[in-house]
């Protein structure tokens, strides 16, 4: 059983397309988050989301919106997608707030060309 | 955000022992000390934390330093699984659980 998963795990999109990257965690977990890591492989939150509030916005554009349709989901939409965007988005999850321990999905390598 | 620096990479032998150094002079009292790593194409694992004390998992072991200014993270015999990125995190518990990760330390180990 997959932890943490995302669908797709590749996309392949052109400049000015809007696109969701899919998440869901089956651990029972309360919090979960995005992170994106660009091609220099820095890795830095974007999202987090506890019980379906958002709690991090990390000064992401409005382009990029999160979703919570419930505890076990989080969805990341992305509008007007630009050549920048290309990266690896990571969700993840843990406990709560306060644990200690994220569990990181696959990844979804995205590339806007 | 607490600052940590760890060397680029490091490299070791098949079946010896790994420590990864990570200097975090900056800490405060609330941060935890937090050890991830990212094996190739795979999204970050966590492997161990700790707040003042030594500690011990399946994993590794982590040893902090009295100051709480250095720790390292000890992995008793490497193996080729364990080349991977590893990050050392710096973290309180009033950041709604927010990772800040660096550049972290490539460990490359050699049969």
């Amino acid at each position: 059983d997959t932890a943490v998963s995302q669908t797709p795990k590749y996309l392949v999109t052109q400049m000015g397309n809007d696109k969701s990257i899919k998440c869901e965690q089956n651990l029972g977990h309360d919090t979960m988050y995005w992170y994106k890591q660009d091609s220099k492989k820095f890795l830095k939150i974007m999202f987090s989301y506890n019980n379906k509030e958002l709690i991090i916005n990390e000064t992401v554009p409005n382009r990029f919106s999160p979703k919570s349709p419930d505890k076990a989901h989080l969805n990341l939409h992305i509008n007007s997608l630009e050549l920048g965007d290309s990266a690896v988005y990571f969700c993840a999850s843990s406990r709560g707030l306060k644990s200690y321990e994220q569990y990181f999905g696959p990844g979804t390598r995205l590339t806007v060309t | 955000d607490a600052k940590t620096t760890q060397p680029n990479s490091m490299e070791s032998n098949e079946e010896e022992p790994v420590h990864l150094p990570c200097n975090h002079s900056t800490i405060s009292g609330t941060d935890y000390i937090h050890w991830y790593r990212q094996l190739p194409s795979q999204g970050p694992e966590y492997v161990i934390h700790g707040l003042t004390s030594n500690v011990n998992n399946r994993m590794a072991s982590l040893a902090i330093a009295e100051d709480r200014k250095s720790s390292t993270l000890i992995l008793h015999r490497a193996t080729l699984r364990d080349a991977a990125v590893y990050y050392c995190i710096l973290t309180s518990y009033n950041q709604g659980g927010k990772l800040i990760f660096g550049q972290g330390t490539e460990l490359s180990v050699k049969p």
